[in-house]
């Protein structure tokens, strides 16, 4: 089992560009999670897909999107990339119905320029 | 949002040492998950606490569930030299399907 995986792993994009962060997961989790980690801060909450077919706002939803594209993956999108969004993104699942560890990737380091 | 204060921030430690670390909360949580995460890679999951007083090893580590239900605890014994790294709280409020975070505990572990 290869878990949680990402990609990319490293992403330079210019101000206004736009980009999709890919997930998946092979653990037939029913939760999914996306995080943006900055320098000396904890993990932020950006969505959530607590089962299929469904996501919710997380702390910091501004600026993105997402899609549960099935019960495997879940993607982000940044549409108009901003350099306040320069971050290292984390996706995490959870079987999420009666245990609620979260597992996560090993993120994508992206600079907006 | 949700607040939740890990201490301390960073710790300096001699090999062989052992560690305490702790985050509390103004809410009252569900569940607790502790992480380690190195440089350049993903939170790792320490542990899993469940139960308000629920006392959980794995290893050297040790971690328990406040029995306020608004904090938890994690020890090391022994300490090596890869105990280094950051290790993180969270926390998940009743009725809810997310988590938060702390901002981290840093560990230094000088050989």
């Amino acid at each position: 089992n290869a878990g949680v995986t990402q990609t990319p792993k490293f992403q330079v994009l210019k101000t206004g560009q736009s980009m999709t962060l890919q997930c998946a997961q092979d653990m037939n989790h029913n939760s999914m999670y996306w995080y943006r980690q900055d320098p000396g801060m904890g993990l932020r909450l950006i969505y959530y897909s607590a089962s299929e077919g469904t996501t919710d706002k997380g702390e910091v939803p501004n600026g993105y999107n997402v899609s549960r594209l099935n019960k495997r993956e879940f993607s982000l999108r940044l549409e108009s990339a901003a350099p306040s969004q320069t971050s290292v993104y984390f996706c995490a699942s959870s079987e999420g119905t009666i245990r609620y560890e979260q597992y996560f990737g090993p993120g994508t380091r992206l600079t907006v320029t | 949002g949700q607040q939740l204060n890990q201490s301390p921030q960073s710790m300096f430690i001699q090999e062989g040492e052992d560690v305490s670390m702790n985050c509390t909360s103004s809410s009252i949580f569900n569940t607790w998950l502790w992480y380690k995460q190195d440089p350049g890679e993903g939170p790792v999951l320490l542990i899993a606490l469940y139960k308000a007083g629920e006392l959980t090893s794995n290893g050297r580590l040790t971690a328990q569930f406040g029995i306020t239900r608004k904090d938890s605890f994690l020890n090391i014994s022994a300490s090596i030299p890869s105990d280094v790294g950051i290790y993180f709280c969270a926390g998940r409020p009743s009725n809810f399907n997310k988590f938060y975070f702390g901002s981290g505990t840093k560990l230094n572990v000088k050989p």
